[in-house]
């Protein structure tokens, strides 16, 4: 899996609570990516980063927060989690030698009761 | 109309038998292309990345870009019960992985 580890691997949780999910990398890549995936609705661009503190939104932010503190490690927080964020999240990293070719992680199943 | 868009299936077809799945796209700015495999409760995998348009061959597997008809093909020959995941395409008018548009994923099956 390219040296990306996400934790937690499954989580339940209830409507209201914050929630947050890691992600790291071994492999010093610039560029990390947050991503949901639902049936019919395929990846979507949650937030990225291309840097240490650098981040951007993605297609479908609001509700998250992330953050990048070391080039290893980029944070997913669902501030006050509903059910509509019931979803399997993949962190992404790309590069160094191209930005386009993602690698992703092994997933993190949520489910917001 | 969404972006990029593929047939969910699923697909089911015999062991060797050559696979076609493809992928429609709406943004002709679009030049970047890729395709992602993934297994069930895993996460995507990098098959094929191609610029532009026409094909690029790897192993058992083609992509094809057709750019005039805004049209992606991935062939698998010789499939094997061991290619069964879920296909996805995915397309980006811009470099950067922030750029890409991912399509809902085609489901194949290939039967022992």
């Amino acid at each position: 899996d390219a040296g990306i580890t996400q934790s937690p691997r499954h989580k339940v949780t209830e409507t209201g609570t914050p929630v947050t999910l890691r992600c790291h990398q071994t492999e010093n890549h610039r560029y990390m990516y947050w991503y949901r995936q639902d049936p019919g609705h395929g990846l979507r661009l949650i937030h990225y980063s291309y840097g240490v503190k650098d981040t951007d939104k993605g297609e479908v932010s609001d509700g998250y927060s992330v953050s990048r503190s070391k080039t290893e490690d980029f944070l997913l927080t669902l501030e006050s989690a509903t059910s509509s964020q019931t979803s399997v999240y993949f962190c992404a990293i790309s590069g160094p030698t191209s930005d386009n070719e993602q690698f992703f992680g092994p997933g993190t199943r949520l489910t917001v009761l | 109309q969404k972006e990029v868009e593929q047939d969910p299936g699923p697909l089911s077809v015999p062991e060797g038998a050559i696979v076609s799945l493809n992928c429609t796209y709406s943004n002709s700015a679009f030049q970047y292309f890729m395709w992602y495999r993934q297994y069930s409760r895993k996460g995507p995998e990098l098959l094929m990345y191609t610029y532009s348009s026409g094909n690029k061959e790897d192993g058992r597997f083609t992509a094809q870009v057709d750019k005039s008809s805004k049209y992606i093909s991935l062939f698998i020959r010789d499939s094997q019960p061991s290619d069964s995941a879920t296909y996805l395409c995915a397309s980006s008018p811009l470099s950067g992985g922030q750029n890409f548009v991912f399509g809902p994923g085609t489901r194949l099956s290939v039967l022992p």
